[in-house]
């Protein structure tokens, strides 16, 4: 079974550009998440989807992130324009509807992005 | 509010000993789990252990235990007979199903250093 991917691993943009990272979670997962982890910080949530609705979206920092999940497959998140303090590595998880209480998330290797 | 803290940045620890990494949490939901995961240099997320908050024993998977203090909010992971390959960044998070929706969160994380 496939685990969850995100794409690209490493991403490095100049401020104002835009940048889409993309997770495809495990197949059967309702539940995706996105988190962030700035270097020596906690692992901040920023979203949560079930199947294509955003469930709760209270750590999308500002509207310059936008998240998508076309069809409640995979899923994607644009920062437009990026600024420095972006930086980061965007770490998506999926896990599934039935297990929402007590189950693990099932992690992405994560994308690192970087804002020069 | 909810909040995990992991107040131990950096922990060293020789080769076949035990380790306790700490952790605290805070939420007023009456219902909650507490996770640990790993996550080597690799990247990846692996989940390690889970203790339900209404659990009466400590959770334990192999060689981690978790060493979970209801009154004192405390949950913390006990690795016995320390390897080389322990050698990781470990996260504490808390999933609270109340106010805390289905969202889990995270500290920020204890880097265990393993010596041969």
């Amino acid at each position: 079974e496939a685990g969850v991917t995100q794409f690209p691993s490493h991403s490095v943009i100049e401020k104002g550009q835009t940048v889409t990272l993309r997770c495809d979670p495990i197949s059967g997962h309702d539940n995706l998440y996105w988190y962030r982890r700035v270097m020596g910080k906690e692992i901040k949530f920023l979203l949560h989807f079930v199947k294509e609705s955003k469930q709760d979206e209270s750590g999308m920092p500002n509207n310059r992130f936008l998240a998508e999940r076309t069809g409640g497959t995979y899923s994607t998140l644009k920062v437009q324009p990026a600024e420095l303090e972006d930086s980061g590595v965007y770490f998506c998880a999926s896990s599934q509807v039935d297990r929402e209480y007590t189950g693990e998330l099932f992690f992405g290797e994560g994308s690192r992005l970087t804002v020069l | 509010a909810q909040k995990i803290t992991q107040t131990q940045p950096g922990m060293f620890v020789q080769e076949k000993e035990a380790v306790t990494l700490d952790c605290t949490y805070d939420t007023s939901d009456p219902s909650y789990g507490l996770f640990w995961y790993k996550q080597p240099s690799s990247g990846e997320m692996i989940f390690l252990i889970y203790q339900g908050s209404y659990d009466q024993q400590n959770a334990t998977e192999g060689r981690y235990s978790l060493n979970f203090q209801k009154a004192r909010k405390s949950a913390n992971l006990v690795i016995s007979a320390s390897q080389l390959g322990d050698s990781a960044m470990y996260f504490c998070a808390m999933r609270a199903w109340g106010t805390g929706g289905f969202k889990t969160i995270f500290g920020a994380g204890t880097r265990l250093f393993v010596k041969a």
